[in-house]
């Protein structure tokens, strides 16, 4: 299994207060995605990460922000939760298609409530 | 605007025999194509893929078979083991240097014994 961690697994949180979502990962790889999961949806990409610092949005990036300071971090962050965003969230990583390989590998999941 | 549909939402079939999960897909640009497993409260697990320049792929008990003119894929699971039990989401990229995937719904598996 690819090194991947997700802090925290669990969340309840108020309406209107920030959250920041952690997804570290030991494997040097590149690429880094966080996803949504909601009933009727499959998984939505939000944002993803190619490179320290280089980040761009996925097809549900409204409300959320990201930060990629070093390799092995991906900080996903709700500036003010709304119950819409209630869910639970994935990271993946990815070594990328130039080291030929379209897989991404994903973490354990942070189910986010906000109540 | 879904680009990749499944529309089985669940599926059920007996141990020892064959499980076929479809995927349909609208954007003739996917040129790579993915099966992740994802069980209860668990991150989804990348099972076998396939490139648009092939029409099947096999990994032990499971086949995913493509269908470019149709836009359609299938996953072939024989033969079914309990354990199989789980949601199967089919996945597709455009390829590029995003590597960003699109995702169905999801199809729910029971495997009965």
């Amino acid at each position: 299994d690819a090194g991947i961690t997700q802090s925290p697994r669990h969340k309840v949180t108020e309406t209107g207060t920030p959250v920041t979502l952690r997804c570290h990962q030991t494997e040097n790889h590149r690429y880094m995605y966080w996803y949504r999961q909601d009933p009727g949806h499959g998984l939505r990409l939000i944002h993803y990460s190619y490179g320290v610092k280089d980040t761009d949005k996925g097809e549900v990036s409204d409300g959320y922000s990201v930060s990629r300071s070093k390799t092995e971090d991906f900080l996903l962050t709700l500036e003010s939760a709304t119950s819409s965003q209630t869910s639970v969230y994935f990271c993946a990583i990815s070594p990328g298609p130039g080291e030929g390989s379209y897989e991404q590998y994903f973490g354990p999941g942070t189910r986010l409530t906000v109540t | 605007d879904q680009q990749v549909k499944q529309n089985s939402p669940s599926l059920s079939v007996q141990e020892g025999r064959i499980s076929i999960l479809n995927c349909d897909y609208t954007n003739s640009m996917f040129d790579y194509f993915l099966w992740y497993k994802k069980y209860p409260a668990e991150g989804p697990t990348f099972l076998i893929s396939i490139s648009s320049i092939k029409d099947k792929n096999e990994d032990g008990r499971f086949t995913v078979f493509l269908n470019k003119s149709a836009k359609h894929l299938s996953l072939h699971i024989v033969p079914s083991q309990p354990g199989d039990s789980a949601v199967y989401f089919c996945a597709a990229s455009e390829g590029g240097a995003t590597n960003k995937l699109i995702f169905g719904t999801g199809t729910l598996l029971a495997v009965q014994p």
